[in-house]
């Protein structure tokens, strides 16, 4: 059965702090990785991982796919309180698309 | 580009009605799109996943009977909850693959409130 773990579920921070966040999964027919910031509404798109080893970076945000080991990491550097969020990864196969139960990151001032 | 609008944002019926709600992609053509519930501080759970002219593949433990799901268009995915209950309020979301890109949208939500 296709499954997608996060971990932490939860996870409390200081501004300027750096947090790793962790899934992996056991998925058939894998095509993608996608990592999300989920605040009140819909879920915003951060990264999308197709490739081993390469790391991508959106400012303060960064995420490495390992396909060999089957997990990826999203990293927040010098965090702030605008990055509280859920933070919801999901692994896309051929023809579905399934979600991690996501980490819920609080950061206080 | 590749943006899916979603309808109603919030709905509120009565026990015993249908609700219909639409997802429409504007910009691109969405041959693939996924349906998810999210419940109060839960992640998203994957329904069912619809593609364009044929039906739909349920996951399992959703009833077909319960949500309908039609993919008639390119352009246009509807699940309808029948005979809703109050055990069916919940935030519906559903999401489409963008082909060019092989990357997902999502539509904005439907909170429906059944009472």
């Amino acid at each position: 059965e296709d499954k997608v773990v996060q971990s932490p579920l939860s996870l409390v921070v200081h501004e300027g702090d750096t947090v790793t966040l962790n899934c992996s999964y056991e998925v058939t027919n894998f095509r993608s990785l996608l990592w999300y910031k989920q605040e009140k509404k819909a879920p915003t798109f951060l990264f999308m991982l197709t490739s081993s080893g390469i790391e991508k970076k959106s400012g303060r945000l960064s995420s490495i796919l390992d396909k060999k080991e089957l997990f990826s990491i999203l990293n927040i550097t010098a965090t702030q309180t605008g990055d509280s969020a859920i933070y919801l990864c999901a692994v896309a196969g051929n023809n579905d698309m399934r979600f991690g139960a996501g980490t819920r990151l609080t950061v206080k001032p | 580009g590749a943006v899916v609008s979603q309808h109603p944002s919030r709905v509120i019926c009565k026990s015993g009605t249908s609700v219909k709600i639409e997802c429409r992609s504007l910009d691109f053509q969405a041959t693939t799109m996924f349906w998810y519930r999210q419940f109060p501080k839960k992640s998203l759970m994957l329904m069912a996943t619809s593609n364009e002219g044929s039906k739909a593949t349920y996951e399992q433990g959703v009833e077909k009977d319960k949500f309908l799901i039609n993919h008639a268009s390119l352009t246009l995915s509807t699940l309808t909850v029948t005979s809703a209950h109050p055990e069916d309020s919940s935030f519906y979301i559903c999401s489409a693959r963008v082909q060019t890109n092989y990357g997902y949208t999502f539509g904005s939500g439907t909170r429906l409130t059944v009472v």
